[in-house]
């Protein structure tokens, strides 16, 4: 079935330092794939979405680029900022459905 | 602008009690509709969607049922609360990309 793996179930890290959140997914057909952050207390905020393989999305210094032979799409940050600190949600949609499957999330805390 | 609303803020509810939890969506004009669940720590869990008034689709049977009465309006309900109804419950929209609502934290004791 439809899968979404998020490696790091949490991640610490201190100011201006780079941010790598790994997500793997799997799809039996063609997905569009999403990042979602969630601040304490409040629903996932859509992050960027990439629907065709070597798509970058982008958004608040975030980026991730849709590679469809190593089925990733994995997050990164040249420059975390205290205000960062929040959990990240993975997630898939396959073609033509309107279901999102999330990965576990991770949870990012940033030092000042 | 779209706007979505949840209510309660929050409950706190008896094992056993009834409940009903509501999203009303303005802006948008016949949008798919969604509720989600997420245990404390969790990952969000799809529950119910709905694409027109009047129907909703099951994903997941937690003893819980949903209802969309209005084109902008979407219910979940239960008779029965159990303990393992606690967490965070979520609607969300989609015309093209999904978005949530601010979410209702439910405790049951």
């Amino acid at each position: 079935g439809d899968s979404v793996t998020q490696t790091e179930g949490q991640v610490a890290l201190s100011e201006e330092d780079f941010l790598t959140i790994h997500c793997n997914y799997s799809a039996s057909g063609y997905p569009t794939l999403f990042w979602y952050v969630q601040y304490p207390g409040e629903g996932p905020q859509l992050l960027f979405r990439a629907s065709r393989d070597k798509e970058k999305g982008s958004s608040r210094g975030f980026e991730a680029t849709y590679d469809k032979g190593t089925t990733s799409f994995h997050l990164r940050k040249a420059s975390v900022q205290e205000s960062d600190s929040a959990v990240y949600y993975c997630a898939l949609r396959v073609y033509n459905q309107g279901k999102l499957i999330f990965g576990q999330g991770t949870k990012l805390s940033i030092k000042p | 602008a779209q706007t979505i609303h949840q209510w309660p803020v929050a409950e706190i509810k008896a094992v056993g009690s009834p409940l009903s939890l509501g999203c009303t969506i303005k802006g948008k004009s016949s949008p798919n509709l969604y509720w989600y669940w997420q245990a404390t720590g969790g990952t969000l869990q799809q529950l119910f969607y709905s694409i027109t008034v009047g129907q909703v689709e099951s994903v997941v049977q937690l003893n819980l049922s949903a209802s969309r009465p209005k084109d902008d309006q979407f219910i979940l309900s239960t008779e029965k609360l159990l303990l393992s109804h606690s967490g965070f419950y979520l609607c969300a929209w989609r015309i093209y990309e999904q978005y949530f609502g601010p979410g209702t934290r439910l405790t049951v004791l």
